[in-house]
């Protein structure tokens, strides 16, 4: 079955700090993304790829960048931590863009900013 | 844009009810819809999807969703709801228009607790 690893389950960082969150897929799906999940507000995209290299805003991209260097590898980068990003991170992949396939999730990064 | 609507935050149903949660969308044509659910302290897992054909969606845990177009519906059911089913459930659509297929767009997730 399709893995996606992130990096740490759980993450404490400073205010300002520049914050890295990882994510590798196993199975050589063509689509990554980074959600972010806050109690009743769901899950807000905030990056998605579609190929190496290739990167597309989702709905709340402020304050966030990405990297795809690697096809199963896909990282979200906080330039300079806030305490609004204070969050749970969620990763997830899937195998194709021309058709909404099945998205696998990551077991989530949460994130505190103090 | 397309946007995801699921009614009540915190469902509670005794053990063996019916489990129903509710779903509405607004697209100008007909979408592509999920329903994931999470568990305490894991990532999202496809309980359903609903692409074309058949209105009546048959997923994983005996949980079904029927796709209502003329009423902007994709409501979950279960006809008798176990403890296990106890986790928060999300519904999520993509239209087919243009190039975000591959982009869904999720409800803000309805908790149910299953009491014994």
């Amino acid at each position: 079955d399709v893995k996606v690893t992130q990096s740490s389950r759980y993450l404490v960082k400073r205010t300002g700090e520049k914050v890295f969150l990882e994510c590798v897929q196993d199975m050589d799906h063509e689509n990554m993304f980074w959600y972010r999940q806050d109690p009743g507000l769901g899950l807000r995209l905030i990056y998605f790829s579609y190929d190496v290299k290739m990167k597309e805003k989702g709905d709340i991209p402020e304050g966030y960048s990405v990297s795809r260097e690697k096809k199963e590898r896909f990282s979200l980068i906080l330039e300079s931590a806030s305490t609004n990003q204070t969050s749970m991170y969620l990763c997830a992949s899937s195998l194709r863009w021309t058709v909404p396939e099945k998205l696998f999730f990551g077991s989530g990064t949460q994130l505190s900013v103090l | 844009a397309q946007s995801v609507t699921q009614l009540g935050s915190h469902v509670s149903v005794s053990e063996g009810a019916l489990v129903l949660l509710r779903c509405n969308y607004s697209s100008s044509v007909p979408p592509y819809l999920f329903w994931y659910v999470q568990y305490p302290n894991q990532g999202l897992q496809l309980l359903l999807k609903y692409t074309t054909g058949a209105t009546l969606v048959k997923g994983i845990n005996g949980f079904e969703a029927e796709f209502k177009k003329s009423e902007t519906s994709f409501h979950l059911t279960k006809p008798s709801a176990h403890m296990s089913d106890a986790a928060e459930y999300f519904c999520a659509v993509s239209d087919r228009s243009g190039g975000s297929n591959y982009k869904l767009t999720f409800g803000k997730g309805t908790l149910l607790t299953v009491n014994p």
